[in-house]
Order: C-alpha cells, then structure tokens, then sequence
C-alpha cells in the first residue's frame, strides 16, 4: 500500500509569503488529493491533483491561492499563496492505496501557522 | 459542504470499556471509511465499507453500514489509552468535473481515562 511523506511537517510564516508543501508517494499513483483541516475542523478537499493535467479546484478554492503542481506519478505540491492569518490549519495530501482500492491513504500533515 | 455528522462529538470513557461512536450521512454513497486522527496528525486509515456490506471487523474494531438509515457506526472493544483521538468518517462522493472526493463528518473526540 502507498507510503505518504510530506515536507514540511510544520512551518511559521509571516502574513503575506507564500509556502510550498511536498508531498512524496512511495508508488505510482494516478491522483492525489489536497485537503485542508482548520483548527478544531474537519478535513475539506482543496483540489484533486492528476499527473498530466490541470488540477481540479472544489468550489471556493482557486488556483491563484493554490497553486498544484504534478510532475509525476508520485510526486506532488501545494503552495499557499499570499498567505494571512486564515490560511493557518493542517494540509495534509492523499492518494488511493493503490489502483485497485477505494482506499484513501493520507501523508502526516503540515501544520501551517501565518502571523 | 459536511456531507457527514458524527455523534456524539466528544466522548470519554474508562479503559477497559467499549467506545461506540455513530456517523449519519445525506446522499448515496458507494463506500464509507472511517479514520484516526491523533493529536491534529495525519490522518490513519482504519476500514472501509462498501455500501452492499453490513459489516465489518478489524481487530478490536468493528464497523456497521445501514444504507436505510444513512449511518454508520464504529465500535471500539476493551478500548486502550492510546486509542484517545479524533475519529472521522469520510463517504464518497463526486466532486467538481466528477472527480472523486471524500466528504468527512466532524469526528468524534475520545478520551480514554486510565
């Protein structure tokens, strides 16, 4: 089954920056998904990553915000730009178990915090 | 929007005593699965039911479907302190363009007292 790394796990930043989130799948996987949880929240999909492709955003999410990258079948990243206070939560990237599996496996999580 | 809530939102209980925790739902869904969270970490997948399923167990867990109802539950047996967490459930559903995503509930906090 899909081992899921992401980098960074946490990450201060100030009001106005931008960060990129990688995320890494030990297999080849053909979608991989994006998620945002707020504090105290649950998890909400940002937007669905296919290699090859533009990824698709979930309504109120753009990609002026969340930029997605998707080089490869493994290989993923998130950027969250222009960031404000608001932008503070967990994002955490998924992708199937494998190809023949409803099974959605996620990464650690990168705790963000914008001052 | 949540497609899921979970009830109750917060429980604790004694170690040692089972942990029921319930998940309703809007639409049909093809499968439901269920997930660990520890301490706002990524999340753990713990089963998936499909929708033609009633049942399932996993070790000490044990999941139900009833599609009628549009519920789920996860049970817990002889719960252990490191079984404190949030539990999610995540259903199925079609989302922009068709893409496939999971809608998750609220979750359920548990605490295990010692």
């Amino acid at each position: 089954s899909a081992v899921i790394s992401q980098k960074p796990s946490r990450d201060i930043c100030q009001r106005g920056t931008s960060l990129t989130i990688q995320c890494q799948v030990d297999s080849q996987v053909t979608m991989m998904f994006w998620y945002r949880q707020q504090p105290g929240q649950s998890l909400t999909l940002i937007a669905t990553a296919n290699q090859g492709s533009e990824a698709t955003y979930e309504s109120g999410f753009v990609i002026d915000k969340f930029p997605i990258s998707r080089p490869n079948l493994t290989f993923s990243t998130l950027t969250v730009s222009n960031m404000s206070p608001e932008d503070s939560s967990i994002y955490l990237c998924s992708s199937l178990r494998d190809t023949f599996s409803d099974e959605q496996f996620f990464g650690p999580g990168t705790r963000l915090t914008v001052l | 929007s949540q497609q899921g809530e979970e009830d109750p939102q917060a429980l604790s209980i004694q170690e040692g005593e089972n942990a029921t925790m319930n998940c309703s739902y809007k639409t049909s869904i093809n499968n439901l699965q269920w997930y660990r969270q520890n301490s706002g970490r990524g999340l753990v997948h713990l089963i998936l039911i499909r929708s033609n399923e009633r049942e399932k167990h996993s070790g000490r867990l044990r999941v139900t479907l009833d599609t009628s109802k549009k519920s789920s539950s996860l049970l817990i047996t002889a719960s252990r302190a490191a079984d404190t967490a949030s539990y999610f459930c995540a259903t199925d559903s079609v989302g922009v363009q068709g893409a496939q995503k999971l809608v998750f509930g609220q979750g359920t906090r548990l605490t295990i007292n010692p």
